[in-house]
């Protein structure tokens, strides 16, 4: 049952472009929205965060967009670098660690 | 600080055989989880432990055995391995259970059941 529904599956953006990633929970209890950044080899990093309490969370060219009547939020990388290529996981909880994971969006940025 | 450890990298085992994931964390935290992640299903919660002889199932604990006698490591257990088995495995872990704190992950164990 997948209770955090994540997309698109891929992603391919130009350099300099804007890289946005979707996701839609259904369990109104959540009140932790995480995303993680995966390389190849590695293991996910939490990235940015935000609870709902405030529609957006900024942390330099990384946006978190909260829509919490529709139940969706949404990440947003400005002016997307190479160096940003990787596998991006939403993710939801309520008051616990045990955080459930959409099913991740591969994200190609070409020079 | 070497953070969240797991040996091996990679292992391949047959059908019926059993073996344990290891590990090992240096940052005291408290909560400790395993996931498993396969393509096109993003990252499942196996087991987790929230202390020291603290254990609780996780979306898919079936096939996996845990235990925490120690605050630093948090082995997994296959007991009989399956084709479906095969996937990569990650453990993970933060400081306090229920604070929403950042979950560090290890560097994954890439398992193949033949």
């Amino acid at each position: 049952q997948q209770q955090v529904k994540q997309s698109p599956q891929s992603l391919i953006v130009q350099k300099g472009g804007i890289s946005i990633i979707n996701c839609a929970y259904e369990n109104t209890a959540f009140d932790y929205f995480p995303w993680y950044q995966q390389f190849p080899g590695k293991g996910p990093a939490l990235l940015i965060a935000i609870r709902p309490d405030v529609s957006e969370k900024k942390e330099g060219r990384f946006t978190i967009s909260f829509n919490k009547s529709a139940k969706q939020f949404s990440l947003h990388i400005m002016d997307s670098q190479p160096g940003d290529s990787a596998t991006y996981f939403c993710a939801a909880s309520y008051n616990t660690d045990k955080l459930i994971f959409g099913t991740g969006t591969r994200l190609q940025v070409f020079p | 600080n070497a953070g969240v450890t797991q040996t091996p990298k990679f292992q391949v085992l047959k059908t019926g055989q059993s073996m344990t994931l290891q590990c090992a964390q240096d940052m005291n935290h408290e909560y400790m989880s395993w996931y498993r992640q396969d393509p096109g299903m993003g990252l499942r919660l196996i087991h987790y432990s929230v202390g020291a002889g603290i254990t609780d199932q996780g979306e898919v604990p079936n096939g996996y055995n845990v235990s925490r006698s120690t605050t630093e490591d948090f082995p997994l257990r296959l007991l009989s391995a399956a084709p479906s088995q095969t996937s990569v495995y990650f453990c993970a872990s933060t400081r306090t259970p229920g604070q929403n704190s950042p979950l560090h992950f290890g560097n994954g164990t890439r398992l193949t059941v033949t």
